[in-house]
C-alpha cells in the first residue's frame, strides 16, 4: 500500500531532551515536507526537500533539523524540544501529477507534548 | 499577508443540502494550483480536489467542486448533497511557489 509512515504517532517528553519523528514513504516522492498543525493557525510548513541532500527551510523552522539521506527517509529532529514545541506534526510527500498538481500524501500525524 | 484566508471557523449543515466553504487567496504570481484537504476527527489529511489556475472549467470530484473566481481570488469548495461523513475540518491551500494552507473550516453535519 502507498503510503507516508511517521513514527512515533503520540509521544511526551521534558523540555531539552532531544527526539526524532521519524518518516518514510514508499511512493518513490522527490518531493518531502513537514508540517506542524495548531488550532486557528491551519498547516504551517517547517521544512522541505526537492530531493536527497536538499532541504529547505518552510515558514517556521526554528527549533528544528531535518535531513534526507536517502530519498524515502525525512525525519524531523528537536534538539532541545521547548513547550512551544507542543503540536501535531504531519510529514507529507508528494508528485506533480499529469495535471501539474503538487499532490501531497500525508503520514498519519505524530502529536508531540514537551512539558 | 494570509495567503490563504478561510473566514468560516465553523458550520452546521443539514444532512443532504449542500454547503460552500469559503476560501480566498493571495498571490502575485500568474501560475499556480488551488488545494481543498479534509481532515476528519481521526486526524488524517485527505487530498479533495484541485484546480489550476489556467484552468478555464470549475474543478469537480464526485460530490466536490470548486467555485473558481480568478478575479477576486477566490476559490470555494461546494458540497452537494453532505453526508454525516463530510463531518470534518476543511483546509484551503495555494502551491504558488510554496505550499499555503488556511486556517481551516469545521464543518458538522447534523442528521
Amino acid at each position: 500500500e502507498a503510503q507516508v509512515t511517521q513514527n512515533p504517532r503520540y509521544l511526551i517528553t521534558v523540555t531539552g531532551k532531544k527526539l526524532t519523528v521519524t518518516c518514510s514513504q514508499n511512493m518513490n516522492h522527490e518531493y518531502m515536507s513537514w508540517y506542524r498543525q495548531d488550532p486557528g493557525l491551519g498547516l504551517r510548513q517547517i521544512y522541505y526537500s526537492m530531493n536527497v541532500e536538499v532541504t529547505d527551510k518552510g515558514d517556521v523552522p526554528e527549533g528544528y533539523k531535518v535531513s534526507r539521506k536517502e530519498k524515502r527517509n525525512f525525519p524531523l529532529i528537536l534538539e532541545s524540544p521547548s513547550p512551544n514545541q507542543t503540536s501535531l506534526y504531519f510529514c507529507a510527500s508528494s508528485f506533480v501529477g499529469l495535471s501539474g498538481a503538487n499532490v501531497l500524501t500525508f503520514g498519519a500525524g505524530s502529536r508531540l507534548t514537551v512539558l | 499577508a494570509q495567503k490563504i484566508t478561510q473566514t468560516q471557523p465553523g458550520m452546521f449543515v443539514q444532512e443532504k443540502e449542500a454547503v460552500t466553504l469559503d476560501c480566498t487567496y493571495d498571490t502575485s504570481d500568474q501560475s499556480y494550483g488551488l488545494f481543498w484537504y479534509k481532515q476528519p476527527s481521526s486526524g488524517e489529511m485527505i487530498f479533495l480536489i484541485y484546480q489550476g489556475s489556467y484552468d478555464e472549467q470549475n474543478a469537480t470530484e464526485g460530490r466536490y467542486s470548486l467555485n473558481f473566481q480568478k478575479a477576486r481570488k477566490s476559490a470555494n469548495l461546494v458540497i452537494s448533497a453532505s453526508q454525516l461523513g463530510d463531518s470534518a475540518m476543511y483546509f484551503c491551500a495555494i502551491d504558488d511557489y510554496k505550499l499555503s494552507f488556511g486556517a481551516g473550516t469545521t464543518v458538522t453535519v447534523r442528521a
